[in-house]
């Protein structure tokens, strides 16, 4: 099974700041990362695909990079609705696991 | 627009039986693998199973496999988890998913499995 690690745990930030997440793979799952976003109460939501697609009316604030076993979710500049727990999901090999989250709270 | 709505969730004794449902509107349903993920209070995501178009592949988790049956009836738009021998750490939010390319681009609200004598 492929572990994915998130960090940092969590990330403080004010509004307008510019959120840097990474995501590492226990093994290389060439470009298929994908990332969520889950608000408290609400199902998660895709935001990139394949690394670096954003996925249907996702904002272009946020971005994916990485290949491999390094992946990094960017996120402009904060806006309040982007205040969330984030996770990443591999879909190189069955099971398709998920990283621990990261939580980005307003400092 | 796509609308996934689960049923069936509740309380059920250790050992017992649930049977999950998906509603699945709003986008040509056979045309799509499905899949359900659970996350346990407070916990991250995990995916439990996923099937694919006319139920030709089945995925499961090692955590429910022998135990979950994951099904699905095109004619009824409507996707199934069959949960059996429950246990404790089963205790979590289920929810139903589109799957594209392997990745969940809908989700419905989820429902509450909770699993206590």
């Amino acid at each position: 099974e492929i572990v994915l690690t998130q960090s940092p745990a969590t990330l403080s930030l004010s509004p307008g700041e510019r959120a840097t997440l990474s995501c590492r793979a226990s093994q290389s799952v060439s470009i298929y990362l994908g990332w969520y976003q889950q608000k408290p109460g609400q199902a998660p939501r895709l935001l990139i695909y394949d690394a670096s697609n954003r996925a249907t009316g996702i904002p272009a604030r946020f971005s994916g990079s990485g290949s491999g076993t390094d992946f990094t979710l960017t996120i402009s500049s904060l806006e309040p609705e982007d205040f969330a727990v984030y996770y990443c999901q591999q879909r190189s090999n069955w099971p398709f696991t998920f990283g621990p989250g990261t939580k980005v709270d307003i400092k | 627009q796509v609308q996934l709505v689960e049923s069936g969730g509740g309380l059920v004794k250790p050992g017992g039986s649930l049977r999950l449902s998906c509603a699945a509107s709003g986008f040509t349903f056979a045309d799509y693998y499905m899949g359900w993920i659970r996350q346990a209070p407070g916990k991250g995501l995990e995916w439990v199973s996923y099937i694919s178009t006319r139920a030709t592949t089945i995925y499961y988790a090692d955590s429910v496999k022998g135990r979950f049956t994951i099904s699905r009836d095109d004619a009824k738009n409507s996707l199934d988890l069959q949960m059996n021998s429950l246990r404790a750490e089963d205790t979590a939010v289920y929810y139903c998913a589109r799957v594209l390319g392997y990745y969940l681009d809908y989700w419905g609200q989820g429902t509450l499995v909770t699993v206590s004598s």
